[in-house]
């Protein structure tokens, strides 16, 4: 079946450095889904990228959808304490019976340090 | 828009007993509906996919005989866990998926279920 792997699982930045996670999936994705959630709380919509090698930002978060669509990545700039929590990146399968199930990734847990 | 409610928000109970999770679309249809369970610090694993008004398509690995999903109308689903026990303690997240927009198919999720068996 479809696999997600993202990385790191954790990572550690105090306030102001840079931030990645990255996404792979094992088969090609019709679209990918990135979520936050918070310590305690249920994922948020991030944003969704649907077409190949696409790039959008939000503020100080930029996506990136592969060329293959195979992998994505959030990078965060500057981060902030507000950015804590634990960001997953969810695959829609690419057509066939099981469209619309999202295939969640590890989850990369940010910390930032004052 | 797009706003999940679920309900209860937390819920105790004896083992032995069945306890039942509610998950409403407030804003929006949703013809289907997903089922999710998280343990701490861990990803969300998809149980089953809701289908309103068809029977719910489980995923390997889950007894439909112990998680019940019942999606009687556009915007509610059901989840039982019947005759709970401990090991199935856990985050107990629900999801909807959109009928709009060129993106197709961004789930919302509900705020989640924290399910403790004693």
């Amino acid at each position: 079946g479809q696999q997600v792997m993202q990385i790191p699982q954790y990572q550690h930045v105090q306030e102001g450095e840079d931030f990645t996670t990255y996404c792979n999936s094992s088969t090609t994705l019709s679209n990918i889904q990135w979520y936050k959630q918070r310590p305690g709380g249920h994922p948020v919509f991030l944003i969704q990228l649907v077409k190949s090698g696409e790039v959008k930002k939000q503020k100080r978060l930029t996506f990136q959808f592969g060329e293959a669509k195979k992998n994505s990545s959030l990078h965060i700039t500057a981060t902030q304490t507000t950015d804590v929590g634990t960001y997953f990146c969810a695959g829609n399968n690419a057509g066939g019976t099981s469209y619309g199930k999202l295939t969640f990734g590890q989850g990369t847990i940010l910390t930032v340090h004052p | 828009g797009a706003v999940v409610s679920q309900h209860p928000s937390r819920v105790i109970c004896k083992s032995g007993t069945s306890v039942k999770i509610e998950c409403r679309s407030l804003d929006f249809q949703a013809t289907t509906m997903f089922w999710y369970r998280q343990f701490p610090k861990k990803s969300l694993m998809l149980m089953a996919t809701s289908n309103e008004g068809s029977k719910a398509t489980y995923e390997q690995g889950v007894e439909k005989d112990k998680f019940l999903i019942n999606h009687a109308s556009l915007t509610l689903s059901t989840l039982t866990v019947t005759s709970a026990h401990p090991e199935d303690s856990s985050f107990y997240i629900c999801s909807a998926r959109t009928p709009w927009g060129d993106s197709t198919d961004t789930q919302y999720f509900g705020p989640g279920t924290r399910l403790t068996v004693l």
